[in-house]
């Protein structure tokens, strides 16, 4: 059975920094492009990294160049999102999902709050 | 990027009876690999995301086949034949592509009459 648990989040000021974690398991993870969404309280899905499965191509939503940065342990089956420079607008709850167009499995997500 | 655009925004629905929910891409969403990366997402109330339809058309495993998919090029469709009280939620489309970045519609809040 496919399982991603995000873990990571909380209460971060404005300008700080946090770095989010997804323990993959089930399935073969390196074969697979892996991703986060994130989504603001009461608001849509949005797209925010992708990462190729040998970690070669990343790709970033435009909000988030610079500041975020997708990478993974291969050897720990665990994906990471270190975000710095937070903003009020990176609030949100991150979900971890495999694949990259694919988006076939989805953690259950971890809420990050940037507030003063 | 390809701006997602879907109507309606919010759909009431009578137990039993059919809905239909439009999505439409700013561009074409066919792939340079012949493949349109168009799918589907259903998002219960406290809920992750769950995927119902990849590729326009095709069913994820355990999805009930009241659900369907359709269109092409620009213009999708995702419908329910009978809506059952389960299916009450936001509805996502969502286009991939061969490389990001990827996109969401804005979603489709879906309830009973």
């Amino acid at each position: 059975e496919v399982q991603l648990v995000e873990s990571g989040g909380g209460l971060v000021q404005p300008g700080g920094s946090l770095r989010l974690s997804c323990a993959a398991s089930g399935f073969t993870f390196i074969y697979y492009w892996m991703a986060w969404v994130r989504q603001a309280p009461g608001k849509g899905l949005e797209w925010v990294a992708s990462i190729k499965e040998d970690g070669s191509e990343r790709y970033y939503v435009d909000s988030v160049k610079g500041r975020f940065t997708i990478f993974k342990d291969d050897a720990k089956n665990s994906l990471y999102l270190q975000m710095n420079s937070l903003r009020a607008e990176d609030t949100a709850v991150y979900y971890c999902v495999r694949a990259g167009w694919e988006l076939d499995y989805w953690g259950q997500g971890t809420l990050v709050v940037v507030s003063s | 990027d390809v701006v997602m655009t879907q109507s309606p925004l919010s759909l009431p629905v009578t137990l039993g009876q059919p809905a239909s929910i439009s999505c439409r891409s700013s561009q074409s969403l066919v792939s340079s690999d012949g493949n349109t990366y168009l799918n589907w997402f259903q998002q219960r109330p406290g809920q992750s995301p769950r995927r119902l339809i990849y590729k326009v058309s095709n069913r994820d495993s355990g999805v009930p086949d009241r659900f369907s998919g359709s269109g092409s090029g620009t213009d999708f469709t995702l419908k329910i034949s009978r809506v059952e009280a389960e299916d009450v939620g936001v509805y996502y489309c969502f286009q991939g592509g061969y490389r990001p970045p990827f996109t969401f519609g804005p979603g489709t809040r879906v309830d009973i009459k």
